[in-house]
């Protein structure tokens, strides 16, 4: 099975930069996603990371290593808007290469 | 292109009873998830279609949750005999067959509590 694990919670000041990072252990790993969501609202798609590296949108970048089983999203120029949850979740081959498993999200706070 | 929705948003029930969910999923999205989050938890997979056929079950889902697909559109979760286990936010997905990233774009939620 599928062991994903992030902080819990973490904080940041306005204008900052964080990172959130996110290990897991999967067979036939087939991608990994990140996910915002707000409370009380559905997780909204940020980043998909299937090869090693970093891939950028903006203000948000993902990273990859498959060989340590890490990933981080790096956040930049926070904004109040920012605080959230941020998920992590991976497809495998004992997914059957369809559903995500998430681990159980970092709870981001900003301050001013 | 108006995203995933679900109906109800929020339900309220009294123990025992039957309660039914629908998702309505993106147009021309072959695949439709259902997962279940609890509070301080992330989304806990239920079951997937792709099209109508019904192509995997969680252990999670015991025989009083069925979930259909009639026409591989819309979607209906049914809890039969709900307890107060059963509290917490259903959430419905859909994804394209893109054979690449796959990508799930989640509705709103259903919230259901229950009494």
């Amino acid at each position: 099975g599928q062991n994903i694990d992030q902080p819990t919670e973490m904080t940041a000041t306005e204008g900052a930069i964080v990172q959130i990072n996110c290990t897991y252990q999967t067979s036939g790993f087939n991608g990994l996603f990140w996910y915002q969501q707000h409370a009380g609202e559905a997780p909204t798609f940020l980043s998909y990371n299937v090869l090693d590296g970093l891939e950028e949108k903006g203000r948000f970048s993902s990273f990859l290593s498959r060989s340590k089983g890490y990933s981080y999203l790096l956040l930049k120029e926070l904004q109040m808007k920012d605080s959230a949850s941020y998920l992590c979740a991976v497809r495998g081959q004992d997914t059957g290469f369809q559903k995500l498993v998430f681990g159980t999200g970092t709870r981001l706070l900003v301050s001013p | 292109d108006t995203g995933v929705s679900q109906n109800p948003r929020h339900k309220i029930t009294k123990r025992g009873q039957n309660v039914t969910f629908r998702c309505d999923p993106i147009s021309e999205h072959n695949r439709l998830y259902w997962y279940r989050q609890t509070l301080g938890q992330g989304p806990e997979f239920l079951t997937y279609f792709q099209n109508e056929a019904q192509l995997e079950k969680s252990r999670l889902l015991s025989d009083r949750f069925s979930a259909e697909r009639p026409k591989g559109s819309f979607s209906t979760l049914e809890i039969q005999r709900t307890e107060q286990g059963d509290s917490a936010m259903y959430l419905c997905a859909s994804s394209p067959v893109q054979g690449g990233t796959d990508t799930q774009y989640f509705g709103p939620g259903t919230r259901l509590t229950v009494l």
